[in-house]
């Protein structure tokens, strides 16, 4: 069936450092993905989204990539900051705000 | 603060009770889903209502239900609850039901069945 899974279930980056998330998807013909970041106790945050026509989106310190040849996502976030600690889903968006979220990486970011 | 309200923030009740989680969307928002948040599932959809009407269905068990009101605020009525339907329950809305559309989430009711 359907599954969005991450690769890591944990990320410990220094303060300064970009780190990098992966997630990998099984439904080829996913058209739109979306990350979330989720602090304790709150809800999800959306991040940045991609359409499946591109391959690179920028956003504030984050860059999302997909790779659809072999159906993975990744996001980079630049001189991560302690504020950045928090677990980050990639999401697939099966249309009419269904959401498929991966299990979720939890980023650290030691000071 | 995402607009959307989730309420109560916490609810601890018995396993085979009945209980009601509520949502007010977002000013504006027609679309409102719900999704389970679990350790051993992630955070799974639900169900999904735009302007009153149900639009999506997830995985939502049979005992679970839910509804949106004229004033687009939603309930989900979860009965005859087992140990295994502690979760966090969030509630997200959105102006539209594209797949463009972004999502809002509250910040989830926490369900602890004893």
């Amino acid at each position: 069936g359907e599954s969005v899974g991450l690769h890591l279930p944990t990320l410990s980056v220094q303060e300064g450092d970009n780190s990098i998330i992966n997630c990998a998807y099984s439904n080829s013909a996913s058209d739109y993905f979306i990350w979330y970041k989720q602090e304790s106790g709150k809800g999800p945050q959306f991040i940045i989204d991609i359409r499946s026509n591109m391959d690179k989106r920028q956003g504030q310190r984050v860059t999302v990539l997909l790779n659809k040849t072999v159906k993975h996502l990744s996001l980079q976030i630049a001189a991560t900051q302690p504020g950045d600690s928090a677990v980050y889903f990639c999401a697939e968006n099966m249309g009419g705000g269904k959401l498929i979220f991966g299990q979720g990486t939890e980023l650290s970011v030691k000071p | 603060d995402s607009g959307v309200t989730q309420t109560p923030k916490h609810l601890i009740t018995a396993t085979g009770q009945r209980v009601t989680l509520r949502c007010s969307p977002r000013s504006g928002d027609l679309s409102v889903y719900w999704y389970q948040q679990s350790l051993d599932q992630g955070l799974q959809f639900l169900i999904q209502y735009y302007n009153g009407e149900e639009r999506a269905k997830g995985n939502i068990l049979e005992r679970f239900s839910a509804q949106q009101f004229p004033d687009l605020h939603s309930e989900l009525n979860l009965s005859s609850l087992e140990l295994g339907d502690s979760a966090l329950y969030f509630c997200a809305s959105s102006v539209a039901t594209g797949v463009t559309t972004e999502a809002f989430f509250g910040q989830g009711t926490r369900l602890t069945v004893v």
